[in-house]
């Protein structure tokens, strides 16, 4: 089992759509859970955080955190083609190391 | 405000070489993590220094050493390259102590062996 798992895709969702990306991980130990986005070619840009069960909003991103079920996702509302890009999902313990998945490919079609 | 700098951008380098990467901090940040990323996977954790000792090393040979100086900057060493160390090297930094804060993460160094 990886410890992070993720959906390779890629997810298509048409512009102005809810993309809805998720990312399961197997140390319950784990902490904060971070989802960064990446472009081809390009280093990992941070978009979202959480560290508590719930949800988080920022803009028309929101993050869901569910610790029982070692379950987190990512909703992108109103998708815009700049959306598309790999997602990575990543954990980690406090000051410990990040532990990624492979990361989903998000497509967004006008 | 300085985000995280990577040197150099691309290196092309033959198999048995030895190759520094370059990295200096985001500003306020003291805590320094290096990552492999190959294509299509995520980054891999190589080590993290903090307070220029290694406090983490991931699943990676001896032929990759590290070293972190006092102004918080950090040096990624790679020996007897091979083949298979063709990837990309993220450099992040954060702030140790400050619970969980985030990595953020340079430009990369994509480093090709031939």
């Amino acid at each position: 089992q990886k410890e992070v798992e993720q959906n390779s895709g890629p997810l298509s969702v048409p512009e102005g759509a809810i993309a809805s990306l998720n990312c399961t991980y197997s140390d319950r130990g784990s902490q904060s859970f971070f989802w960064y986005r990446q472009y081809s070619g390009k280093s990992p840009e941070l978009i979202m955080f959480i560290y508590s069960n719930g949800d988080k909003e920022d803009g028309r991103f929101t993050a869901q955190l569910n610790k029982a079920s070692q379950y987190v996702s990512l909703l992108i509302r109103d998708s815009q083609p700049s959306d598309s890009a790999t997602y990575l999902c990543a954990v980690n313990r406090v000051t410990d190391k990040l532990i990624f998945g492979t990361g989903t490919r998000l497509q967004v079609f006008p | 405000d300085a985000g995280v700098t990577q040197s150099p951008t691309h290196l092309i380098k033959t198999r048995g070489q030895q190759v520094t990467l370059r990295c200096s901090p985001k500003s306020g940040h003291d805590t320094v993590s290096w990552y492999q990323q190959a294509l299509g996977q995520g980054p891999q954790f190589i080590f993290q220094y903090y307070e220029e000792e290694e406090r983490q090393r991931g699943n990676f040979p001896d032929r990759f050493s590290g070293h972190q100086f006092p102004n918080y900057s950090s040096e990624l060493n790679v020996n007897a390259l091979l083949l298979g160390d063709s990837a990309l090297y993220l450099c992040a930094s954060s702030l140790n102590g400050a619970g969980g804060q985030p990595q953020h993460f340079g430009d990369g160094t994509r480093l090709s062996i031939l």
